[in-house]
């Protein structure tokens, strides 16, 4: 089983749907917890850091749930702009890794 | 400039060589790391760096080796390639906190006949 798990997708949602990622890992003492967007093989950016008690930033937000050992990304209102493919990163001690990625693609 | 800097962007060698990926920091982070990324495998950890004197394997260390010259500077090598080394390769750096999240470079797309 690999330490970080998402739906690898695609997700094919038309402009304006909202969509959620789901990650799962199985180390659960794993620290802290990112979403990665990555655009066409380019380096991945940080789209935003992962708290115990949730976040938002904007039209995205996510949780963290560690009883049951994943985390979430919700996109709302999505825009054409956020087709990419979005990246789940777990902190292991200063070991980050990374899940295989879910690719998103926003039609008009 | 770019704070994370690696080099070269594009490589092809052949089978067997020897070769060496490059990077290069601006940032001041005292970690460093190496991922490689495969169609439908994400990154996969090959070698990570807490301090010039603290070097760890990742996910797929073998076949690699590293370097960390200096807090700046942390080389990955490929002692003999082999086409299943082809793929994009990314170094990263973050600060030493926990929170900390990764600063990528541009990545080198290495190609091994």
């Amino acid at each position: 089983r690999k330490e970080v798990e998402q739906d690898p997708g695609p997700f094919n949602v038309p402009e304006g749907a909202t969509v959620a990622f789901n990650c799962t890992y199985s180390n659960s003492a794993s620290q802290s917890f990112f979403w990665y967007r990555q655009d066409c093989r380019k380096e991945p950016k940080l789209l935003m850091s992962v708290y115990s008690s949730g976040n938002e930033d904007g039209r995205f937000t996510a949780q963290l749930n560690r009883a049951s050992q994943y985390i979430s990304l919700l996109i709302r209102d999505s825009k054409l702009s956020d087709s990419a493919t979005y990246l789940c990163v777990v902190n292991q001690g200063g070991k980050l890794i990374f899940g295989q990625g879910t690719e998103l693609s926003v039609k008009p | 400039d770019a704070d994370v800097t690696q080099t070269p962007r594009n490589r092809i060698t052949k089978t067997g060589k020897r070769i060496m990926l490059e990077c290069s920091q601006t940032k001041g982070h005292d970690r460093m790391y190496w991922y490689r990324q495969d169609p439908g495998l994400g990154l996969r950890l090959i070698y990570y760096s807490f301090d010039v004197k603290d070097i760890n394997k990742g996910e797929i260390s073998d076949g690699y080796s590293v370097s960390r010259q200096a807090q700046a500077k942390f080389s990955l090598s490929l002692e003999s390639a082999i086409p299943n080394q082809t793929a994009l390769y990314f170094c990263a750096t973050s600060d030493s906190g926990g929170e900390s999240p990764l600063h990528f470079g541009n990545g080198t797309r290495l190609t091994v006949t």
